[in-house]
């Protein structure tokens, strides 16, 4: 069975200090990578996405991922973060099931936390 | 704005009641999934949906059930109600083709938030 871990659960930065969230999932089979974001009191959006190609993705607001195969890892990065954005961070994964239909699974979250 | 409309928003209700969620996918959108949001479960998959027929399960209880309509519209039933149900309930739709074809990200609605006492 797939599954997706995130490790950090709550992360505190101060405004303009580096990002990076872990995300490891388990499965064997080829995979589509996705972070997602949840701003207080507000639906989760795509922050961006991996298919295929470059394993470099880069997403909106200055947010970028790569994608290693060989570690089943897709960790989420920021230069620089800013108070805005303080939100939780979703990882997820689909992958096909057995009866080949696209199943996603989607990690516990990581709380980020920006102080100004 | 996603294009995913749930209702309603807010919903109060008792313990042993029963209640349905209301989805509306994006238009063209074929694919409906639910999701459970608690603070101590986390963001839960339930159920997905696609034109129509149930196509993966994820962490559903018995006491709850969905279908997708002719209209694509979704419906998530939950009775028997408990306290640990009170959540907030996230629907989500993608045009993703089933079986063959490209994946698509999923877009989440506002959520319908459940309180159960």
């Amino acid at each position: 069975a797939q599954s997706v871990s995130q490790h950090n659960h709550h992360v505190i930065l101060s405004e303009a200090a580096s990002l990076e969230l872990g995300c490891n999932y388990s499965y064997g089979g080829t995979v589509n990578l996705f972070w997602y974001v949840q701003y207080p009191g507000q639906h989760l959006q795509l922050l961006l996405k991996y298919f295929s190609g470059d394993p470099l993705v880069k997403g909106i607001k200055g947010f970028e991922a790569e994608f290693i195969k060989s570690k089943f890892s897709f960790n989420l990065r920021k230069p620089s973060v800013q108070w805005s954005d303080t939100a939780e961070y979703f990882c997820a994964v689909t992958a096909r099931n057995s009866g080949g239909y696209q199943k996603v699974t989607f990690g516990t979250g990581t709380k980020l936390q920006v102080i100004p | 704005d996603s294009g995913v409309t749930q209702t309603p928003k807010h919903l109060i209700t008792a313990t042993g009641q029963r209640v349905t969620l209301r989805c509306s996918p994006r238009s063209g959108d074929l694919s409906v999934y639910w999701y459970q949001q608690s603070l101590d479960q986390g963001l839960q998959f339930l159920i997905q949906y696609y034109n129509g027929e149930e196509r993966a399960k994820g962490n559903i209880l018995e006491r709850f059930s969905a279908q997708q309509f002719p209209d694509l519209h979704s419906e998530l039933n939950l009775s028997s109600l408990e306290l640990g149900d009170s959540a907030l309930y996230f629907c989500a739709s993608s045009p993703n083709y089933g079986l063959a074809g490209p994946v698509y990200e999923q877009y989440f609605g506002p959520g319908t938030r459940l309180t159960v006492t």
